[in-house]
């Protein structure tokens, strides 16, 4: 696809499952980030790939989040014993290297943990 | 550290006024770029302008300026024109050379009044 693509659009979980949000980047995009957005705030950075390692993973909260990216492409965001606090909006962006390259975003995972 | 502030949580602007919606940030790169993002009730984040920091002229698109004080540290955005379909979440961000991630700032709430 021309875009970045992220699956499910919507999720909803009940407290304590894992889950699993796909992101499939613009294709010859290097860099991958995942933010994750609560309501009427700006996205929160979790982590940031170059390639298929992770360049910085310093925004993940705590050690429920995972992510990985094995190919260099495709990345899934993973977390366990899901909490109702994670609930909010998780966006994936791609982008080539470069100051002038800017952010191209997906339209985002909506989790809501109940 | 790294660091975005957006102070206007909310704006107004009569339809076809220009509106100016501040940007300031905090980074010891010396090279970084500047980005403002549109996203609208439909959660999509829209890339609109962007401003590299050793740019000698202000960035234009369209009617989106950018008000770039390096000195300052601050990269305003300059909406002409306002149009309805204008109302939205603006947010700024910053990518410095090292690291190579986008930081965001909380964003403006821009409503365009008919």
């Amino acid at each position: 696809g021309a875009g970045v693509s992220q699956t499910p659009s919507n999720k909803v979980t009940e407290k304590g499952k894992y889950v699993e949000l796909r992101c499939d980047p613009i294709s010859g995009h290097t860099a991958l980030y995942w933010y994750r957005q609560s309501l009427g705030q700006g996205p929160e950075f979790l982590i940031y790939f170059q390639g298929t390692g992770a360049a910085d993973d310093s925004g993940l909260p705590n050690d429920r989040f995972f992510a990985v990216r094995p190919e260099g492409s495709v990345s899934t965001l993973k977390i366990q014993r899901t909490e109702r606090g994670d609930s909010a909006m998780y966006l994936c962006a791609s982008s080539t290297d470069g100051l002038r390259s800017e952010a191209f975003f997906g339209q985002g995972t909506r989790l809501t943990v109940v | 550290a790294q660091k975005i502030t957006q102070t206007q949580p909310g704006m107004f602007v009569q339809e076809k006024e220009a509106v100016t919606l501040d940007c300031t940030y905090d980074t010891s790169d010396p090279s970084y770029g500047l980005f403002w993002y549109k996203q609208p009730s439909s959660g999509e984040m829209i890339f609109l302008i962007y401003q590299g920091s050793y740019d000698q002229q202000n960035a234009t698109e369209g009617r989106y300026s950018l008000n770039f004080q390096k000195a300052r540290k601050s990269a305003n955005l300059v909406i002409s024109a306002s149009q309805l379909g204008d109302s939205a979440m603006y947010f700024c961000a910053m990518r410095p050379l090292t690291g190579n991630q986008f930081y965001f700032g909380t964003g403006t709430s821009l409503t365009v009044i008919p």
